[in-house]
C-alpha cells in the first residue's frame, strides 16, 4: 500500500481565483495516478489517468501534471467556480488505487 | 451512459448482525473493488477481485468479510458479524480490462448501532 498525502488539507478561494494543490507519492512501483473529483453524496468522478514521467493532462479549466521520478502531481483550476467546490482525491496506483486524503475545495460566490 | 450502482445506500445494523451490501458493476468491465471510508478518513482499499476470484486484499479484510459474484452481474460484499467500528460509507468501482480508470459507484452508508 503506498503513503500518499495530498496539500493543503482545505482550500477557501474566491470565485475566478486559480488556484492548485498537490499530491506526494512514493516514486518507486508506481504505475499510474489518478486523479477523482468527489462531491459530496456524489460517487467519485474520474478527471484524469496519467502514467508517464511530464504527463500533462486538461480537461477544461483543470490540468494536472505529473512528476513520476520526484512522485508529485499538481492538479490545477483556473478560474475557480463555485461548481468546482468539492474534494479532489489522488490516487497512485501499484496494484490497486490508493487514495490521498483528499483537498477539499471550497469556492466562494 | 452505464453506472456503477450500490444498494442499499444507507443501512442501519445492530451490532453482531451481518450484513450484505450490493453492487452491479458496468457490465463489461472485468476488475471489481470494494473501498470504504470511515467519517472523516481517508478512503481505504478492501478488495480487489478478477476472474472469479480475489486478487489483492487489505489488512483491514479481515475473516469477517467476504466477497461474491453470485450470479455474473452482481458484487457483493459480506460483513458477518459487524462491529460499531464497520460504521463507514462503502465504495464499489470497477473497470474494464486494460483500461486504468476505475468507475465508483455512489456508495452504501453503512451504520452499525
Amino acid at each position: 500500500i503506498l503513503n500518499v498525502e495530498q496539500s493543503p488539507q482545505s482550500l477557501h478561494v474566491q470565485e475566478g481565483d486559480s488556484t492548485n494543490f498537490t499530491c506526494s507519492f512514493p516514486s518507486s512501483n508506481f504505475y499510474a495516478l489518478h486523479w477523482y473529483r468527489w462531491e459530496t453524496a456524489k460517487s467519485p468522478e474520474a478527471l484524469f489517468v496519467m502514467t508517464l514521467n511530464g504527463d500533462e493532462k486538461k480537461k477544461g479549466r483543470i490540468s494536472a501534471t505529473l512528476n513520476t521520478k520526484e512522485g508529485y502531481s499538481y492538479l490545477y483550476i483556473k478560474g475557480s467556480q463555485p461548481e468546482d467546490s468539492a474534494t479532489y482525491l489522488c490516487a497512485p496506483t501499484a496494484r490497486q488505487l490508493t487514495f490521498g486524503s483528499g483537498t477539499q475545495l471550497t469556492v466562494l460566490p | 451512459e452505464p453506472e456503477v450502482t450500490q444498494t442499499p445506500s444507507h443501512q442501519v445494523t445492530q451490532m453482531g448482525q451481518e450484513v450484505i451490501l450490493r453492487c452491479v458493476p458496468i457490465s463489461n468491465h472485468l476488475y471489481f473493488y470494494w473501498y470504504r471510508q470511515i467519517l472523516g478518513q481517508k478512503v481505504e482499499f478492501l478488495v480487489s477481485f478478477y476472474n472469479n476470484e480475489i486478487s489483492e486484499k487489505s489488512e483491514i479484510f479481515d475473516d469477517q468479510f467476504s466477497v461474491e459474484r453470485p450470479d455474473g452481474s452482481n458484487f457483493t460484499l459480506k460483513i458477518r458479524s459487524t462491529k460499531l467500528e464497520d460504521s463507514a460509507m462503502y465504495f464499489c468501482a470497477s473497470r474494464i480490462k486494460g483500461n486504468l480508470e476505475a468507475f465508483f459507484g455512489q456508495g452504501t452508508r453503512l451504520t452499525v448501532v
